[in-house]
């Protein structure tokens, strides 16, 4: 069974660095692309990049590009995404999902989601 | 900047038929764009309907289909459930960018 499980809720100030996670199981995770999605409250989703574990090949959206980092540990099956100075506009829900047929295909499974707070 | 564009609002009866669409601010939609259709429902995580216009999930329910229609990709929801009652959003492939339209909130009403 496909299993994406990402880290828990945080709740960070502006400036601060974060690093969430996702886990992967169920399939060959150096395979398949990794996409992280941002979903600012009330709003739809916002596809940001994807990574290639195989390789670490990434892409950015350039709404996100220098933004955000997108990061993979395949020796863990672990896809992170990364801020190196949050801020308040950060706030939002963060998805991960795998991205099959490479960046024309879908998003088929995805993460529970993981809720980011920044707040002063 | 491009910009995808969805219905805000839809109303089906239970039973009933409804098309949701997207459009592109570029023109029209066609294959190349390679439309995706996702659910989502209060507190979940998108789920994903349709890919590639038309094609479907083991998981995607047979009322539910994917076209193009009139320069747009098109979901057509065919004997609305209540359960089908969300918001659904497209996606569309642009040339190394992929972008989310804002979504249709459907009521089965």
């Amino acid at each position: 069974e496909v299993q994406l499980v990402q880290s828990g809720e945080e709740v960070k100030k502006p400036g601060e660095p974060l690093k969430i996670s996702c886990k992967a199981s169920g399939y060959s995770f150096t395979n398949y692309w990794i996409a992280w999605v941002r979903q600012m409250p009330g709003k739809g989703p916002e596809w940001m990049g994807i990574i290639f574990p195989g390789d670490s090949e990434t892409k950015y959206s350039p709404s996100f590009q220098g933004q955000v980092t997108i990061l993979v540990d395949k020796s863990i099956n672990t896809a992170y995404l990364q801020w190196s100075s949050l801020r308040a506009s950060d706030t939002a829900m963060y998805y991960c999902a795998r991205h099959i047929g490479g960046i024309t295909g879908t998003l088929d499974f995805w993460g529970q989601g993981a809720l980011v707070t920044v707040s002063s | 900047q491009t910009v995808v564009t969805q219905e805000p609002s839809l109303t089906v009866s239970p039973g009933g038929t409804v098309t949701l669409t997207c459009a592109s601010s570029t023109g029209a939609v066609t294959s190349v764009y390679f439309p995706n259709w996702f659910q989502q429902k209060p507190g979940q995580a998108p789920r994903s309907l349709i890919y590639s216009t038309t094609n479907k999930h083991s998981w995607t329910p047979a009322r539910f289909s994917g076209s193009l229609l009139g320069g747009k990709a098109a979901l057509t929801l065919s004997g609305a459930q209540p359960e089908d009652e969300a918001e659904y959003y497209c996606l569309l492939y642009y040339d190394g960018a992929v972008i989310f339209g804002g979504g249709t909130k459907l009521t089965v009403l």
